[in-house]
């Protein structure tokens, strides 16, 4: 596709409930990456894979936050049992190396009732 | 750890007036990248500028440029006769490549730009 593509846009859902954030990469990009970005912060790295593969899981916050990205291409960012501040603006972006500059999608906006 | 400091919250400008977003970063890393990007209201993040550590020119692409100072961890974007769609927040960002395993990109707190008329 053109850019990174993020889906929903909007998500609001109950505390308690599970999520699931789709991303889908510009095509042929072999690098993914999920940031978070909090109200007035800059974004805050979560995870990355190279294909399918993930490389680094050090910013997830806790085991409640779970990603894959099963053939290389779209991946998927999963919260469990969501809680009121796992509200933010989740951001994916793709590169097309690992050294390449990284190009964010429209983020999906989650609010946690 | 990687740190980026953008110490100016808030920047309002006339149009037409030079303008320059101050970015300090700290590193443990010999190699690494500083990046700035831009967030206008409608919220998208867009990749301006990447530069590697070991290239100090300065660069200017159109109305932007950037000084990258190793000796002050410095990396300052200009926006130049500014105008009313430069008005965003704007993110220094760095990566390197033993702390972040040349991915990881660590952002500031963005400089939020309003140029008025």
């Amino acid at each position: 596709g053109a850019g990174v593509s993020q889906s929903p846009r909007y998500k609001v859902t109950k505390r308690g409930q599970d999520v699931a954030l789709r991303c889908d990469p510009i095509s042929g990009h072999v690098s993914l990456y999920w940031y978070r970005q909090a109200l007035g912060q800059g974004p805050e790295f979560l995870t990355y894979f190279n294909y399918e593969a993930q490389q680094d899981k050090s910013g997830l916050p806790n085991d409640r936050f779970s990603a894959e990205r099963p053939e290389g291409s779209i991946s998927t960012l999963t919260i469990q049992r969501t809680e009121q501040r796992d509200s933010a603006m989740y951001r994916c972006a793709s590169s097309s190396q690992s050294n390449q500059p990284q190009h964010f999608g429209d983020g999906t906006r989650l609010s946690i009732l | 750890a990687q740190k980026v400091t953008q110490a100016q919250t808030e920047i309002s400008v006339v149009e037409k007036e030079d303008v320059t977003l101050d970015c300090v970063y700290e590193t443990r890393d010999t190699t690494y990248y500083l990046f700035w990007y831009k967030q206008p209201p409608s919220g998208e993040l867009v990749f301006l500028i990447r530069r590697n550590s070991f290239d100090e020119q300065n660069e200017i692409s159109g109305r932007y440029s950037w000084n990258f100072q190793k000796s002050t961890s410095s990396f300052n974007f200009t926006i130049t006769a500014s105008q009313v769609v430069d008005s965003a927040v704007y993110f220094c960002a760095l990566s390197g490549f033993l702390t972040g395993g040349g991915n990881k990109l660590t952002f500031g707190t963005g400089t939020q730009l309003k140029v008025e008329l």
